[in-house]
């Protein structure tokens, strides 16, 4: 079955950096797009990035873009997330998602990693 | 491409059946999508393109609407249920963009 799971996630001080990684196995991982999404604290979800599968087509939320990376190895089934520049607002769980038959429609997502900013 | 959702919270008993209402800023077509998401738990996809059940989904579930308003039903409300229930647009990408979420409770 799809298993999705992420790692990395800690406290980190503000300006500071944490990569994420999210292990994926169960279905074909470099067939199928994927994304970060999170949660801040007793917030909704919010959409962070985006990788298609085999061209690598990438795009951001505007609150991230210049300070957070994804990035994928087919090879490793595994997807990323670089996040630099570190900002308290970026507290949050970070889930791994997939998405379904190549949409925007993401019907797996991982059990998340807790990302906290503080110093 | 904003996403309102109706209400925020809702408590219901079981077998009731209940709605939640998610309006668009524009017009989406049916490019809209639910998630569910259990306390304690991950979110989860549940419904995609207005009404089409993701696998496993009980029959129970259910979605309609196009254009700017859309719906989703749950009929004979079970324990499991309690959630938080998200809509989706994915019409226009990017961005992917999320109602503020509905909090259902069993009375």
């Amino acid at each position: 079955q799809v298993q999705l799971v992420e790692s990395g996630g800690g406290l980190v001080k503000p300006g500071g950096s944490l990569r994420l990684s999210c292990a994926a196995s169960g279905f074909a991982f470099s067939d199928s797009y994927m994304s970060w999404i999170r949660q801040a604290p007793g917030k909704g979800l919010e959409w962070v990035a985006f990788i298609s599968n085999i061209v690598g087509t990438i795009y951001y939320a505007d609150s991230v873009k210049g300070r957070f990376t994804i990035s994928r190895d087919n090879a490793k089934n595994s997807l990323y997330l670089q996040m630099d520049s570190l900002r308290a607002e970026d507290t949050a769980v970070y889930y791994c998602a997939r998405g379904n038959l190549n949409s925007w429609f993401f019907d797996h997502w991982g059990q998340g990693t807790l990302v906290t900013v503080s110093s | 491409i904003q996403l309102t959702q109706s209400p925020s919270s809702l408590s219901a008993a079981v077998g009731d059946s209940v709605t939640i209402t998610c309006r668009a800023s524009q017009n989406i077509m049916t490019y809209l999508n639910w998630y569910q998401h259990r306390p304690g738990t991950s979110p989860t996809g549940l419904i995609y393109a207005t009404s089409r059940l993701q696998d496993g989904v009980p029959p129970r579930f259910s979605g309609s609407g196009s254009g700017t308003e859309f719906t989703l039903t749950i009929s004979n409300l079970q324990p499991e249920d309690v959630a938080t229930y998200y809509c989706q647009q994915s019409f226009s990408t990017p961005p992917m963009t999320f109602g503020q979420g509905t909090k259902l409770d069993i009375k």
